[in-house]
């Protein structure tokens, strides 16, 4: 059975400052892993994804996540945040073995102070 | 293209009432999902539709039914709303092959049964 365990419901950073959200999965398979965001009051969009290929795998608006097998982890970064990164974001994981199923995480809920 | 559309975006219910969520698609994409999302529980998959012509239960399909209606069609019905069905939801699709881990999604329905 897959799994997906999102460390810290709300995170808060200063404008400027490094975001760090953290995702450990669970998988009897090879994963394909996601983070998605969701911005208030519209639906999940893609932000990046981890199909075997390189393990650091860079997405849109700058942000970054690293396939960690040994760790069972894929935190998702970025470097310097923006008021306009103020958004709910969702870790997945699918294994794509039949059914297409993706559990979700609880999400992380991040906060960018000025 | 419009990407994957929802109606209604907003619903008020009462206890017993049926209705019925509609989702579309204009992306040519094969398989379909329906979500649930509540706070602090990530989304959850309801039902989905692999290819046209197929259903399969999600991890919450009690008291939900659906419809592929063609391949560009994925309606949910709740037959008999219950409070506990108050909640977000969610349409998606994706493609098979290729890109086909993506899911795309629709902006919502807010439910609330009274």
């Amino acid at each position: 059975a897959q799994s997906v365990t999102q460390l810290g419901s709300h995170v808060s950073v200063s404008e400027g400052a490094l975001v760090l959200l953290r995702c450990n999965y669970s998988s009897s398979v090879p994963p394909y892993l996601f983070w998605y965001v969701q911005y208030p009051n519209q639906g999940l969009q893609l932000l990046l994804k981890y199909t075997s290929a390189a393990t650091l795998v860079k997405g849109i608006n700058g942000f970054e996540a690293e396939f960690k097998k040994s760790e069972t982890s894929f935190h998702l970064t970025k470097p310097s945040a923006h008021m306009s990164d103020a958004a709910e974001y969702f870790c997945a994981v699918t294994n794509n073995t039949g059914g297409f199923k993706t559990i979700f995480g609880a999400g992380t809920r991040l906060f960018v102070k000025a | 293209n419009a990407g994957v559309t929802q109606t209604p975006k907003f619903q008020v219910l009462k206890t017993g009432q049926s209705m019925t969520l509609q989702c579309a698609q204009d992306m040519n994409h094969n398989s379909m999902y329906w979500y649930r999302q509540d706070p602090g529980m990530g989304l959850r998959l309801i039902y989905y539709s692999a290819s046209e012509g197929t259903t399969d239960k999600g991890e919450v399909p009690n008291g939900y039914n659906v419809s592929r209606l063609n391949k560009r069609e994925f309606s949910l019905r709740l037959e008999s709303a219950a409070p506990s069905q108050t909640s977000v939801y969610f349409c998606a699709s994706s493609e098979i092959g290729g890109d086909q881990e993506t899911q795309y999604f629709g902006p919502g329905t807010r439910l609330l049964v009274l």
